[in-house]
């Protein structure tokens, strides 16, 4: 089993759509997650970090369950510029707390 | 403020040929990541540094792969020698305690070994 593991997609919604990912984990020591976004041929960028009560940013929704050890991303009103891969980051603490990426969810948003 | 620097962008070489990429990571930022991508295995982790030290390389693939961090603001990943199979995108990203881990990455150097 993967560390961190997203369906790659490509999802396929229309502008407007609302379209969520979720992204499970294997270790449950991890501490931190994240999301981040990634352009064609551009290097990652931070979104957002993602708290144990949730945490939106905008039309961005970050949701965490420990118990079941997954995170969430759900994006509203869905816009052109959102098309991008959209990686789930998880920090390993008892692994010296390196950073594992998911393979990354693509996302495509059609007019 | 500068980001992590990253060199070459781009390389073009041959087989058997020595590649050194290099990394000036954030200033004040003590951990420095290595990480690779290509399409079929994603971001991979090679290695990373605190503080200067390695503290996890379980993920460079094999011998022919190295990293040093001499100082805190420089590090290289050598490939001696390099293969076809080597090529990919190659992220240098630093992070600082303060910011939670969050890490930031350089554009990448895009390797092709012909």
């Amino acid at each position: 089993r993967k560390e961190v593991e997203q369906d790659p997609g490509p999802f396929n919604v229309p502008e407007g759509a609302t379209v969520a990912f979720n992204c499970t984990y294997s270790n449950s020591a991890s501490q931190s997650f994240f999301w981040y976004r990634q352009d064609c041929r551009k290097e990652p960028k931070l979104l957002m970090s993602v708290y144990s009560s949730g945490n939106e940013d905008g039309r961005f929704t970050a949701q965490l369950n420990r118990a079941s050890q997954y995170i969430s991303l759900l994006i509203r009103d869905s816009k052109l510029s959102d098309s991008a891969t959209y990686l789930c980051v998880v920090n390993f603490y008892n692994q010296g707390g390196k950073l594992i990426f998911g393979q990354g969810t693509e996302l495509s948003v059609k007019p | 403020d500068a980001g992590v620097i990253q060199s070459p962008r781009h390389e073009v070489t041959e087989m058997g040929q020595e590649v050194t990429l290099r990394c000036k990571p954030i200033s004040g930022h003590n951990s420095l990541f290595w990480y690779r991508q290509t399409m079929m295995r994603g971001l991979e982790l090679l290695i990373y540094f605190n503080n200067n030290v390695p503290i996890d390389d379980s993920g460079m693939p094999e011998d022919r792969f190295s990293a040093k961090m001499p100082n805190a603001s420089f590090s290289t990943l050598k490939i001696q020698p390099s293969e076809p199979r080597d090529s990919a995108v190659y992220f240098c990203a630093s992070s600082a305690q303060a910011s939670g881990n969050t890490i930031y990455f350089g554009e990448g150097s895009w390797l092709t070994v012909v």
